[in-house]
């Protein structure tokens, strides 16, 4: 079956450590993105790719990093940089306008 | 820029209760409409969409209807049930430069009581 595929579902992180929450997609949409999600809280976006090789900043992309170095993968880092990571990170993809998301993994810094 | 407004939850309804969630938007272009659903600890799924003026999306139950003259895409639903309890995320997808981007509201989470 075609989809998102984020894992993991739950991770746990110390303070200072740099994490790489992964995203794989076999829907051959050429458009990725990642998002934040705090408790009660709408969606954030924290950059987006439009093709690969190539991605942008969202509105709060501080203390985070990408990659599209495949048109299936779009590996998000949460860097010791990002002061207040804990969060629901969830991925999407979409061909034109309609977006599918993944089941999203739960960060925690312990 | 682009972005979307909707109304505060919760929202709190009996069993067979009518369900009007508001949510109106601003687009510069001539965006795509969308609510989508999450339900706990999950991922969001599309509800439905709508993709021009006067466009009547519809899923499950759950209508809304694409009003340009009011910038509004409000979902209702006649007879809500419990396992309708959810967040829902009314959304627009307008062409930026070289492709799309989905622009999301607040979120309105809905409990239904049996």
């Amino acid at each position: 079956d075609g989809g998102i595929t984020q894992s993991p579902k739950y991770l746990f992180r110390k303070e200072g450590q740099n994490v790489t929450l992964s995203c794989e997609q076999n829907l051959n949409h050429d458009a990725m993105y990642w998002y934040r999600q705090d408790p009660g809280q709408g969606l954030r976006l924290i950059y987006y790719s439009q093709i690969v090789n190539d991605f942008q900043k969202g509105d709060i992309a501080e203390g985070y990093s990408v990659s599209r170095e495949k048109k299936e993968s779009f590996p998000l880092t949460v860097t010791s940089a990002q002061k207040n990571p804990t969060a629901f990170y969830l991925c999407a993809s979409s061909m034109r306008t309609e977006a599918f998301f993944g089941q999203g993994t739960r960060l925690t810094v312990v | 820029g682009d972005s979307v407004t909707q109304m505060e939850g919760p929202v709190t309804l009996s069993e067979e209760a009518f369900l009007t969630i508001n949510c109106t938007y601003t687009a510069t272009g001539y965006p795509s409409l969308f609510w989508y659903v999450q339900y706990p600890g999950e991922g969001l799924q599309l509800l439905l969409k709508a993709t021009k003026a006067d466009d009547k999306g519809s899923n499950k139950g759950f209508e809304a209807t694409y009003r340009k003259e009011t910038t509004s895409f409000h979902l209702e639903k006649g007879s809500v049930q419990v396992s309708d309890s959810a967040v829902y995320f009314c959304a627009l997808s307008d062409r930026n430069t070289g492709g799309f981007k989905t622009i999301f509201g607040a979120g309105t989470r809905l409990f239904v009581k049996a």
